[in-house]
């Protein structure tokens, strides 16, 4: 089944530990995002890939970093979570030609106190 | 750069009525996609609109393109309670950037 596959679905932790959510694909899918989503401003893109060593910033980086060492995996860190990095999470993907429909993961909750 | 609006941000439908939600971008797009997302689910692709004036159905749901490639709207025909989640539009120019979305519940 093709499917997008996020770890954990949900996570709390405390300012400061550093975590990573994991994302992967089965698409063979060139290109890969994360997005926050928060109450009222819908879906912002924090960084995206369009190939494997290839990322960049999205509108809302600031706090977090992405790698993209193999096509199927994107994970998301976060060095040091701070409490307005509590928010859901999306891993999405999809063929990355010209705006192709995104498939998204389960989504991850992350709350940090 | 590029920003997409949509509006209403919630919609409360009496089961069986009709209700549309919009989407106006600052520029023009090359296409325009629309993505479901029920409570407590992920966001689901449900279509994709490319053409100038573009119109597509989707059994109650029919999806519109504007002429001028700004603008999309989002139509629901006798709106039952499997209708309920978030309705998000996203435009796409040189990238793909979402609306607010439109949560929408239903009155029995």
């Amino acid at each position: 089944e093709a499917q997008v596959t996020q770890n954990p679905r949900y996570l709390i932790t405390v300012t400061g530990k550093k975590l990573t959510v994991t994302c992967s694909q089965n698409m063979n899918h060139e290109y890969m995002s994360w997005y926050r989503q928060d109450p009222g401003l819908g879906l912002r893109q924090i960084y995206y890939s369009m190939n494997v060593e290839v990322t960049d910033k999205g509108d809302v980086p600031e706090g977090y970093k992405v790698s993209r060492k193999e096509k199927r995996n994107f994970p998301l860190i976060l060095e040091s979570p701070s409490p307005n990095q509590t928010s859901l999470y999306f891993c999405a993907s999809s063929l990355g030609q010209g705006g192709s429909p995104l498939h998204f993961g389960n989504g991850t909750r992350l709350t940090v106190t | 750069g590029q920003q997409v609006m949509q509006i209403p941000q919630y919609q409360h439908v009496q089961e069986g009525e009709d209700f549309t939600t919009y989407c106006n971008s600052s520029t023009t797009l090359s296409n325009i996609q629309w993505y479901k997302q029920r409570p407590g689910g992920h966001p689901v692709f449900l279509i994709q609109l490319v053409k100038s004036g573009e119109v597509k159905k989707q059994k109650r749901l029919t999806f519109q393109f504007g002429e001028a490639k700004k603008n999309s709207s989002l139509h629901i025909t006798a709106t039952q309670t499997t209708d309920v989640g978030t309705y998000f539009c996203a435009g796409y120019d040189y990238k793909l950037s979402f609306g607010a979305g439109t949560t929408v519940t239903v009155r029995a």
